[in-house]
């Protein structure tokens, strides 16, 4: 079983609409996660990072944490097309320094 | 802070030859990471460094592949002799002390560098 996994996608949903990305891991005793944004030809970058079950705010970005399912996701409101890119969901790999990443979903935001 | 810096941003080079990245990190990080991104495989772990200290090489593909941190601001890695296989992206990446079981640190990754072997 892989320690992250996600839908590659891509993950197409029209401007203005919700988009939703979904994350499993393996690692019961994680006790954080983060979601990156990666744009074609750039580098991860930090958007979303929660810690405890249940919802997590900010500004258009809605991060989900059900550490009894191990299950996380990311919810975008009123997607943009700036919002087009690939989200990549990491934890630490038990009481390490080193984030494990997932595959990475593409989304594809329509005008 | 200037962030995490890499040189050179792109490489390419034949295949035999001797490759060596470089990766600054930012300043007051003591966690350095060496992630490798493929399409087929996406962003891997090679290995990482804390207080300048190697931890988890198990990431590092082969004996082709090693890296050194010297000193708190300078990493490098290194791929001697280079196949066509290694063409990836490389990314650097660095973080703050980790609290385990508490919270996770954060890690900042640089603009990577665009290896080609032909």
């Amino acid at each position: 079983q892989k320690e992250v996994e996600q839908n590659s996608g891509p993950l197409s949903v029209p401007e203005g609409a919700i988009a939703s990305l979904n994350c499993t891991y393996s690692d019961r005793v994680s006790q954080s996660f983060f979601w990156y944004r990666q744009y074609s030809g750039k580098s991860p970058e930090l958007i979303m990072s929660i810690y405890s079950n249940g919802d997590k705010e900010d500004g258009r970005f809605t991060a989900q944490l059900n550490k009894a399912s191990q299950y996380v996701s990311l919810l975008i409101r009123d997607s943009q097309p700036s919002d087009s890119a690939t989200y990549l969901c990491a934890f630490p790999s038990g009481n390490t320094g080193k984030l494990i990443f997932g595959q990475g979903t593409t989304l594809q935001v329509k005008p | 802070d200037a962030g995490v810096i890499q040189s050179p941003r792109h490489e390419v080079t034949e295949m035999g030859q001797e490759v060596t990245l470089r990766c600054k990190p930012i300043s007051g990080h003591d966690y350095l990471f060496w992630y490798r991104q493929t399409m087929m495989r996406g962003l891997e772990l090679l290995i990482y460094f804390n207080n300048n200290v190697p931890i988890d090489d198990s990431g590092m593909p082969e004996d082709r592949f090693s890296a050194k941190m010297p000193n708190a601001s300078f990493s490098t890695l290194k791929i001697q002799p280079s196949e066509p296989r290694d063409s990836a992206v490389y990314f650097c990446a660095s973080s703050s002390p980790f609290t385990p079981g508490l919270v996770g640190n954060t890690i900042y990754f640089g603009e990577g560098s665009w290896l080609t072997v032909v």
